[in-house]
Parts: C-alpha cells; structure tokens; sequence
C-alpha cells in the first residue's frame, strides 16, 4: 500500500522565494497534519485538516505560512516570503477517524534549506 | 513548562543491555500514549501504543502511571538495530475531540557492540 507521499524530498532556495511543498495522504484517512522539525524545537504541530477543514492551526508561525487541502487527496504547505529561520525538515502525516489510539503514519518529508 | 517532556539522552549501551526511558506529560486530561521512533534522516513511526495496564511487544515493555502522568518504556537485550530516538507522545482532545499528537523532544538510544 501506497504511504503519505510528499514532494520535493529536498528544497534548497534563496530567501525571499516562494516555497510549496506537497502532500498525498493515505487513501481513506480523514486526518492531515503537517509538523515542522527541528534540532531546537524537534517535532511542532503546524496545522490539522479533518475532511478537508482546517481545525487547528495554531501552530502555524506566522502569515507567512499557508496550508490549503482542495481535496482528499492533496494538500499543500506554502511558504511565502521565505526565511532562513524557516529551514527545517516538513512532515505530513495522515490518520484514520478520530478514534484516540489511532497512530498518525508519516511520510519522508521535506528537507528544506534556505539561503 | 514542556507538554511532554523526556530525558534527551544520549543513552549509549552495549548490546544486550537493557534500557529504560522515562517522559511525564502535563495535561491529566490526556486520554491516549504512544512511543514513536524515529531513525536519523527519517520519519517517525510508531512503535506501540501505551495502555493503562501497560503492554509488552517482545523486548518492548510500555507502562502508564495516570496519578503521576508518567509514560516508561523498557527495551530488553539491546539490538544494534534499536539505535535510533524513541519519542514520547501523548494524544490530547482539544474541544472537538479531534486526534491531535503532542510529542516529547525524544531521547536519542545508541547501541554499539
């Protein structure tokens, strides 16, 4: 079975640029999350999607940040204008109903660098 | 204070050896737990829920003390294989009662031969 798939594995960019990263949850799961991770941080919650509505995104940092989830099957973090500070790797993770022992199965990530 | 805090190690450990590593959460209200792990360049991915009785998966052992809101997890005859940040998380119900993950900052294991 296909896992979460996000794109691109590895974004290097320079500041101020525009940065979109992508995710396709597992067929089925109602639930998106995206996180963001870092050495000083580890691993933050940035937003939660439950059928394709934003209910929490308290985690994300600034107006700069921007999640959307036109569909089931897709969903996009956008970046715009980027910082240096922003590096960091991006996960999406995704998960069934909200039953309170359901895991959430992530994908690769996105490692991303700002110069 | 942290949500949920651990002990970020590193915990280096011969093979064979066995290793317990401990995280307290701060919310009493939190209904679920789980121990993730995460390989160096990786996802996250669980390793076992933790249930109020607590729970055995081999060499893995999840405990769970309510009253002091403390989650443990024991790794018996270290593998080489088990190096790698164990993080503690716990699943909170914000209003909504949606499936929202808090997790700790992780303790890094290595083990060497």
């Amino acid at each position: 079975d296909a896992g979460v798939i996000q794109s691109p594995r590895h974004e290097v960019t320079e500041m101020g640029q525009e940065v979109t990263l992508r995710c396709k949850p597992i067929s089925g799961h109602d639930y998106l999350f995206w996180y963001r991770q870092t050495m000083m941080r580890g691993l933050e919650l940035l937003i939660y999607f439950n059928n394709n509505v934003p209910i929490d995104d308290s985690g994300m940092p600034e107006d700069r940040f921007s999640a959307k989830m036109p569909n089931a099957s897709f969903s996009t973090l956008k970046i715009q204008p980027s910082e240096p500070r922003d590096s960091a790797v991006y996960f999406c993770a995704s998960s069934l109903e909200q039953g309170s022992n359901q895991p959430q199965h992530f994908g690769d990530g996105t490692r991303l660098s700002i110069l | 204070r942290k949500e949920v805090e651990q002990d970020p190690g590193p915990f280096n450990v011969p093979e064979g050896a066995t290793v317990a590593f401990n995280c307290t959460y701060s919310n009493s209200a939190s209904q679920s737990f789980f121990w993730y792990r995460q390989d160096c360049r990786k996802e996250p991915k669980l390793l076992m829920s933790v249930y109020s009785s607590g729970n055995e998966d081999g060499r893995f052992t999840a405990q769970l003390n309510r009253a002091s809101q403390y989650i443990s997890l024991l790794i018996r005859d270290s593998k080489l294989s088990d190096s790698a940040t164990y993080l503690c998380v716990v699943n909170m119900f914000p209003s909504g009662g949606y499936n929202k993950l808090i997790f700790g900052a992780g303790t890094r294991l290595a083990v060497h031969p």
